[in-house]
């Protein structure tokens, strides 16, 4: 069973100009959740879909965004890049949403790297 | 707001020594606690998931306990061996949706 697929992998842009970054759950899996993570800041909670719709949403500006598609592969996109948006960008997919206290674990592609000049 | 701490930030062990890694947490009303490792830049391992109404969950060498009522859980590994060498999170699931909350990490060395 393949895992989460993050493209590209590394990446490098220019103060100013603006990314998207993909990512392909595991098969099956309708919940995608991204995460930024930087060596200051730790990992953070970006954004999470499930079945297109954006259901939780972290603390971050607006220049931050993403969007699910109907065969659950997920998309963000950083608008108007700034040097703090340097970091390592993660989603995870899970089978199911929660729902009370189900079990249900968070399996994470190998990231994205992203590096602002 | 849900807060998760990590302590100690860095460890360093010779090899065949137990490890024994702390994470704490603010608000005990969450839904579970998992661990994860990272290796340095690839993404995020999950060793352990320990459900709310569960005490404590065994994988090999691994053992994680949850104490809800303190806000603390420990990683255990046993007889570590240079493998074992990376960062490992914890992070706590506390509202609905699949929103985790991190702590910031313990770095491992297993010098052998």
């Amino acid at each position: 069973k393949a895992g989460v697929t993050q493209t590209p992998r590394y990446l490098i842009k220019t103060r100013g100009q603006q990314v998207t970054l993909s990512c392909s759950p595991i098969s099956g899996h309708r919940s995608v959740s991204w995460y930024q993570q930087t060596p200051g800041q730790g990992l953070q909670f970006l954004f999470e879909y499930f079945s297109e719709t954006q259901r939780n949403k972290g603390n971050f500006p607006g220049r931050f965004s993403g969007r699910q598609f109907s065969n659950s592969r997920s998309e963000m996109n950083v608008s108007t890049l700034e040097l703090g948006d340097s970091a390592l960008y993660l989603c995870a997919s899970s089978r199911t949403p929660l729902a009370g206290a189900t079990l249900e674990t968070q399996y994470f592609g190998p990231g994205t790297r992203l590096l602002v000049l | 707001k849900q807060e998760v701490t990590q302590i100690p930030a860095a460890l360093s062990v010779p090899e065949g020594e137990n490890l024994v890694l702390n994470c704490s947490f603010t608000d005990s009303a969450i839904y579970n606690l998992q661990w994860f490792r990272q290796d340095p830049g690839k993404g995020l391992t999950s060793l352990l998931l320990i459900q709310s109404s569960q005490r404590e969950q065994t994988s090999g060498r691994l053992n994680a306990s949850l104490d809800k009522s303190s806000g603390r859980s420990t990683l255990y590994i046993a007889a570590s061996q240079p493998g074992d060498s990376a960062t490992y999170l914890c992070a706590v699931l506390r509202a609905a949706g699949n929103k985790l909350t991190f702590g910031g990490g313990t770095r491992v060395l297993v010098k052998p």
